[in-house]
């Protein structure tokens, strides 16, 4: 059955600091791989997605996530948080082989940012 | 322009009650798709239309949840006796075309069952 794993439930980190998210995703075959964002109050937005091709992808306000086939593990980074990127994180998947459409989540990760 | 939008976007009801969500996709979007969050967890996949056609129920967790998209727009997903269980968030998302494409959420209607 597929899964997604997120370790990390809650991370604090003071600002200017480095982050790295983990995920790891259990699935048969080829997949799309994101990572959703929450913001405090507001709806899920994409950060960004892997399709195929370079397994670092760049998204929005300078997150980057890269792709690990051996490992089945698609972590998010940023070199410096700040106090704006406190928000709920959460890393998706779904069979591009399958071509089944729905995502799988992991549970999420809760980032707080100390000014 | 406008997302995707659901009401109503808090919702309690007794146990034993019917509820219908609704959920309006963006124009356009051939694609929607029904989660539900439980508190501390991540969305768990309901079901999914591509226009008017439900292609996939699986995620339902009884046959007390329904849902339709009679004309390709706008969906609804009703919970016929509520059951505290059934207390989430629940989440609307649309995209272009299958799960391939970014799936753009809707704001969610929290459910409550007292």
């Amino acid at each position: 059955a597929q899964s997604v794993s997120q370790h990390n439930h809650h991370v604090i980190l003071s600002e200017a600091a480095s982050l790295e998210l983990g995920c790891n995703y259990s699935y048969g075959g080829t997949v799309n791989l994101f990572w959703y964002v929450q913001y405090p109050g507001q709806h899920l937005q994409l950060l960004l997605k892997y399709f195929s091709g370079d397994p670092l992808v760049k998204g929005i306000k300078g997150f980057e996530a890269e792709f690990i086939k051996s490992k089945f593990s698609f972590n998010l980074r940023k070199p410096s948080v700040q106090w704006s990127d406190t928000a709920e994180y959460f890393c998706a998947v779904n069979g591009a082989s399958t071509g089944a459409n729905n995502l799988f989540f992991g549970t999420g990760t809760r980032l707080t940012v100390i000014p | 322009g406008a997302g995707v939008s659901q009401s109503p976007r808090y919702k309690v009801a007794k146990r034993g009650q019917d509820v219908a969500l609704r959920c309006d996709p963006i124009s356009g979007h051939v694609s929607l798709f029904w989660y539900q969050q439980a508190l501390g967890q991540g969305p768990e996949f309901l079901t999914y239309f591509q226009n008017e056609a439900q292609l996939d129920k699986s995620g339902l967790p009884s046959d007390r949840f329904f849902a339709e998209r009679p004309e390709g727009s706008v969906s609804t997903l009703k919970i016929q006796r509520t059951q505290q269980e059934d207390s989430a968030v629940y989440l609307c998302a649309s995209s272009t075309a299958g799960g391939s494409y970014e799936q753009y959420f809707g704001p969610g209607t929290r459910l409550t069952v007292t």
